[in-house]
C-alpha cells in the first residue's frame, strides 16, 4: 500500500509563509486531497481541500500539481496560533480507503 | 452546541476491564467514524457505519465492537482491554459515505484512554 509522507516537523517565524508538502504518488483517480489542523487536546479540523491547480480560502491555499502526486499546503503570514499538527488526507489507489499522512508539527516562534 | 460530542474525554483503566465510549452527531449526517490515535499521532480508521450498516471495518481486535443504534450514534465497546489499547479514540461524521465530500470529516474532541 502506497503512502501518504509529509515531514515530520517544521520551524517558522511569525508573519512568514509556510509551505506542507505531501507526498501520495498512489492518488485515487477520483479523490480529493483535504488537509486538516490538530490543536493539542482537539479533533482534527478541516482547513481546505482540492482536486487539481490551486484552491484558496481565507485561511489557506493548496497547489496541486498536473499529476496530482503531491500537494503542497500555504500558510500566509503564520502567527503563533498557527501551532498545530497538520496532515494530508487522500484516497489510495482502488481500495477507496481515505489514508492520512503522519502529520507534521508546525511550531510557530515569536 | 458541540457538532459531533464523544463521551468520556479521559478514561483510566485496569487491564482486562471492559469500557465504553459513546459518541453522538447533531450535523445530520449519514456516515459516522471510528478513528485511533496512537503516540506518534497516527491517525488510522477503525470503523465506517452509513445510515448504521457497518461499511468499514479494519484490521481491529475482536475485543472491539461498535453499535449504532441511530444514524447520530455511533458508540465503541472494549473488552478485555490491554495496554497497547492505550490511545486517543476520536470519532467523526461526514455528509457522504468516504469522507470525501466538501469539508470531509468533523472530528469529536477525542477520548484519551489509558489503560494501566
Amino acid at each position: 500500500l502506497a503512502k501518504t509522507t509529509q515531514p515530520i516537523s517544521m520551524d517558522s517565524y511569525e508573519g512568514q509563509e509556510v509551505n506542507i508538502t505531501c507526498s501520495h504518488n498512489n492518488i485515487a483517480t477520483n479523490d480529493y486531497i483535504t488537509w486538516y489542523q490538530q490543536f493539542p487536546s482537539q479533533g482534527p479540523r478541516f482547513i481546505i481541500q482540492g482536486y487539481k491547480t490551486k484552491v484558496t480560502n481565507e485561511v489557506a491555499s493548496l497547489f496541486i500539481p498536473a499529476d496530482r502526486k503531491s500537494s503542497t499546503l500555504s500558510l500566509p503570514r503564520v502567527s503563533l496560533s498557527d501551532t498545530a499538527v497538520y496532515y494530508c488526507l487522500v484516497g489510495v489507489g482502488n481500495t477507496g480507503k481515505l489514508i492520512f499522512g503522519q502529520g507534521t508539527t508546525l511550531q510557530v516562534k515569536p | 452546541d458541540t457538532a459531533v460530542s464523544q463521551t468520556p474525554k479521559y478514561l483510566v483503566t485496569q487491564m482486562g476491564n471492559d469500557k465504553s465510549i459513546k459518541c453522538e452527531q447533531n450535523l445530520g449526517h449519514d456516515t459516522m467514524y471510528w478513528y485511533k490515535q496512537d503516540s506518534k499521532k497516527f491517525l488510522k480508521i477503525m470503523f465506517s457505519y452509513n445510515n448504521k450498516e457497518l461499511i468499514i471495518n479494519e484490521t481491529v481486535p475482536n475485543r472491539f465492537s461498535p453499535k449504532s443504534p441511530d444514524k447520530a450514534h455511533l458508540n465503541l465497546h472494549i473488552n478485555s482491554l490491554e495496554l497497547g489499547d492505550s490511545a486517543v479514540y476520536f470519532c467523526a461524521s461526514s455528509q457522504d459515505r468516504g469522507g470525501k465530500g466538501n469539508y470531509g470529516y468533523t472530528f469529536g474532541s477525542g477520548t484519551r484512554l489509558t489503560v494501566v
